[in-house]
């Protein structure tokens, strides 16, 4: 059974630092892999998928990266409108999401 | 532009129906998948259902397997999902979604989603 994992759970960072988010599958899903965002109340956001593309509109301090199983969502310099939940999903197979990292303002 | 609209969500005893519908615009729903994927109170994203585009391929989650029935309205681009035998842990929002199929399927577009609450 195919299970994704994020981490950390909880990310705290200061606006205008680097923040580095983590997601592994527990088999490989190549680069089949995207990045959403979530925000209170609002429906998810895609950010990145094929581990690496921009989604259109999104800023280019969101980097991904990664391939097989271990895969990174790179935030450079955090704004304020980047604090959220963000979830890693594999489509491999049949979509799965990860638990989620919430990214919080230290 | 694309545009999802949910609507259908409400209070529900246990063991009873709902039907959820998705209003589409800006793009045919035939020519895209289309999902269901829903988050219970606090937790994260659950997928839940898929439909394929041209022939309309149904594909399910095991938790809502035999329970759950997604459909779509081509002439009124709406998307449906008939929820049947509702358990408290079918509780969540439910976000329809407009697939990219890649291997499998991402979505890049969602609706705002609407609250199903099952209690009795």
């Amino acid at each position: 059974e195919l299970v994704l994992t994020q981490s950390p759970a909880t990310l705290s960072v200061s606006p205008g630092d680097r923040a580095t988010l983590s997601c592994r599958t527990s088999q490989s899903v190549s680069s089949y892999v995207a990045w959403y965002q979530q925000k209170p109340g609002q429906a998810p956001r895609l950010l990145i998928y094929g581990a690496s593309t921009r989604a259109t509109g999104v800023p280019a301090r969101f980097v991904g990266s990664g391939s097989g199983t271990e895969f990174t969502l790179t935030i450079s310099s955090l704004q304020s409108e980047d604090y959220a939940v963000y979830y890693c999903q594999q489509y491999s197979s049949w979509p799965l999401f990860g638990p989620g990292t919430r990214l919080e303002i230290k | 532009q694309v545009q999802l609209v949910e609507s259908g969500g409400g209070v529900v005893r246990p063991g009873r129906s709902l039907r959820l519908s998705c209003a589409a615009s800006g793009f045919s729903l035939s020519t895209s998948g289309m999902h269901w994927i829903r988050q219970a109170p606090g937790k994260g994203l659950e997928w839940v259902a898929a439909i394929s585009a041209d022939v309309g391929h149904e594909h399910y989650a095991d938790s809502v397997r035999g329970r759950f029935t997604v459909s779509r309205d081509d002439s009124s681009n709406t998307l449906f999902l008939q929820m049947d035998s509702l358990g408290t842990e079918d509780t969540a929002v439910y976000y329809c979604a407009k697939g990219v199929y890649s291997g499998s399927y991402f979505c890049d577009n969602w609706g705002q989603g609407t609250l199903v609450t099952v209690s009795s």
